[in-house]
Parts: structure tokens; sequence; C-alpha cells
């Protein structure tokens, strides 16, 4: 039991689709996070919120746009995406956004784009 | 720019062994922290280790930190099977971000 729930764990979708990730956190945390793993590469940061105010954006491309209606839940939408999205996307929270406070992760959703 | 750098990028050995994993890093931090990954699952805080500290122990985790050498270590001793996963390290240097490294991928044969 992690603590945070990502859905769907698995999607596979083609490029002109959209859906949504959902993620929710039952720890009382007020930091959400969502990251993008490939292979071979860095865990990278893609958004951050705090108290449910956007306050990082690591150029991300608009074809990803996330959401945090309240500090329990946060959502990353997805629209025409590409090949190279393909990856797992995994969403954190922390107790609040300072200096570098551990991070809860979910298990992720494994994305494949057709 | 990648900040941690885990070594080696792979490390298999037998059950009950220990097994030692290696992480450096560029800039000044605030603190460094260790993560697991379960093959298809998140990540998992193992333990955090401040920048005034040089060492911490958690059950079978010894973790050390050299600041003048800008490296860290993780060590699990007395290995199990179940410890196999990818293992990361992760700084936080000035802002709130974490960044972490490409992981070490520990296999412990039963």
């Amino acid at each position: 039991e992690t603590g945070v729930t990502q859905t769907p764990r698995h999607l596979v979708m083609g490029m002109t689709n959209k859906k949504s990730l959902k993620c929710e956190q039952h720890l009382g945390h007020n930091a959400m996070y969502w990251y993008k793993q490939s292979a071979k590469k860095p865990l990278e940061l893609m958004f951050v919120y705090n108290f449910k105010e956007q306050t990082e954006n690591n150029s991300v491309p608009s074809r990803f746009s996330p959401e945090c209606p309240n500090s329990s839940h946060l959502f990353l939408h997805l629209h025409t995406l590409q090949p190279e999205d393909s990856a797992l996307y995994l969403c954190a929270s922390s107790l609040n956004r300072g200096q570098g406070q551990p991070q809860h992760f979910g298990d992720g959703t494994r994305l494949s784009i057709l | 720019s990648q900040q941690g750098e885990e070594d080696p990028q792979a490390l298999s050995i037998q059950e009950g062994e220990n097994a030692t994993m290696n992480c450096s890093y560029k800039t000044s931090i605030n603190n460094l922290q260790w993560y697991r990954q379960n093959s298809g699952r998140g990540l998992v805080h193992l333990i955090l280790i401040r920048s005034n500290e040089r060492e911490k122990h958690s059950g079978r985790l010894r973790v050390t930190l050299d600041t003048s050498k800008k490296s860290s270590s993780l060590l699990i001793t007395a290995s199990r099977a179940a410890d196999t996963a990818s293992y990361f390290c992760a700084t936080a240097a000035g802002s709130y971000q974490l960044t972490f490294g490409k992981g070490t991928k520990l296999s412990v044969i039963p």
C-alpha cells in the first residue's frame, strides 16, 4: 500500500486520442508531482503542484496538460501524443514543496503510443 | 543537467553477499536520498542523509556521504533475492526539486 494510487496502470492509445491519467494520494501531503520515466534515462520532472497551485513546468510540451483540483488529486490530460511519449508516468507526493523532502510514488501508468 | 549518477549501472551478486552502489553528484546539496524501484512498480524512499551527516543506518542499509568528494554510497548487507531492484540516488540542491540518476540495477541470485 503506497498511499499514492495511479490509474490506469496501463494505457495504449493512438496519436489522435485524448486520455487522462489520474493520481490520488491519501497521505495528507500538499505537494504533488508528475514524472516521466523512459528507458536508460534519468527520471524527468514534468510538473509540480503545491497547495493546488502549479509551481513548476519543466518545458513540457503542451500536449501534456496537468490539472490539480485539490491537494489529494492530480490529473495529466493527454492529447495528440507522439511515439516518443511512450514511457512510465509516475505521480509522487511530499508533505510540502520544501527543500528536497522525501517523495512517495505511485506505481505509475505504463503508456504506449501507437 | 544530471546531478546524481550511480555506479555501477548493473550489479549481480549471490544471496548473502553485500552490495555496494555509489552515487556522484556535481553541485552542493542539502540532502541526498536513496530510492528502490522493483520491476513494474514505483519508487520507494529508503533513506535520507543530510549534507552535515556522514553516515546513516536503517536496518541492513548503510549510507555514507562525502561532501568533499561529492559522493555517496549505499551498502546493503546480507542481500536477499527480494533486494533485486533498481536503486536510485536523488539529490536536493537548494530548490525543492529532487534530481535523480539513471540508477543501478541490482540482481541478487538465490
